[in-house]
């Protein structure tokens, strides 16, 4: 199994409140991302980032940003949480070499908004 | 834009059988990727299978196999001999090269003994 890990794995946390997910990896892979998991929608991509400081929206970013200051950690930050923003959270990676495109993900944080 | 799929929202099969799922997607590349993703009851999503678009040859992992149409732009992935830790969620995704993943919306497979 890929090296990678999410803190917390639950979280319940009060509407208009900071919320920061961690995604940690040993892989010591480039790509990083950040996607949430609704029931009938199934992944959607929230933001991703393809080296230290380099980070780029995915389909739903509003409401949350990212950051990437170390190759293996990948932070995603709602800073003021939203009911609607009740969701699972899943950290991937990806190496992106040698045509290894496939995503390898995290075991996923369930963040409640109440 | 590319959209991936899944047209059956939950199918059974009996243990032992062969099951396929469907998955089709849409897209104006020649050079792409495609997988099936596995996502049990714990939650975790596992890489099952992968499919190179240039490459003409089913790719095949133990029970699991696909049948890749890139004229018809189909992605069907089948279990033979379905065993009861197959009962999972299982999603169809598509990925340009150097490009984001967009997966489809999932098909519950149950797995009766």
């Amino acid at each position: 199994d890929a090296g990678i890990t999410q803190s917390p794995r639950h979280k319940v946390t009060e509407t208009g409140t900071p919320v920061t997910l961690r995604c940690h990896q040993t892989e010591n892979h480039r790509y990083m991302y950040w996607y949430r998991q609704d029931p009938g929608h199934g992944l959607r991509l929230i933001h991703y980032s393809y080296g230290v400081k380099d980070t780029d929206k995915g389909e739903v970013s509003d409401g949350y940003s990212v950051s990437r200051s170390k190759t293996e950690d990948f932070l995603l930050t709602l800073e003021s949480a939203t009911s609607s923003q009740t969701s699972v959270y899943f950290c991937a990676i990806s190496d992106g070499v040698a045509g290894a495109y496939e995503q390898y993900f995290g075991p996923g944080t369930r963040l409640t908004v109440t | 834009a590319q959209t991936v799929t899944q047209s059956q929202p939950e199918m059974s099969v009996q243990e032992a059988e062969t099951v396929t799922l469907s998955c089709t997607y849409d897209t104006s590349e020649s050079d792409y990727y495609l997988f099936w993703y596995k996502q049990p009851p714990s939650r975790q999503m596992i890489l099952v299978i992968r499919q190179e678009a240039y490459k003409q040859q089913n790719a095949t992992e133990n029970r699991f196999s696909v049948n890749f149409q890139k004229a018809a732009k189909s992605f069907s992935l089948k279990i033979s001999d379905s065993q009861l830790g197959d009962a999972a969620m299982y999603f169809c995704a598509y990925m340009n090269r150097d490009d984001k993943i967009i997966f489809g919306k999932g098909t519950r497979l149950h797995i009766l003994p």
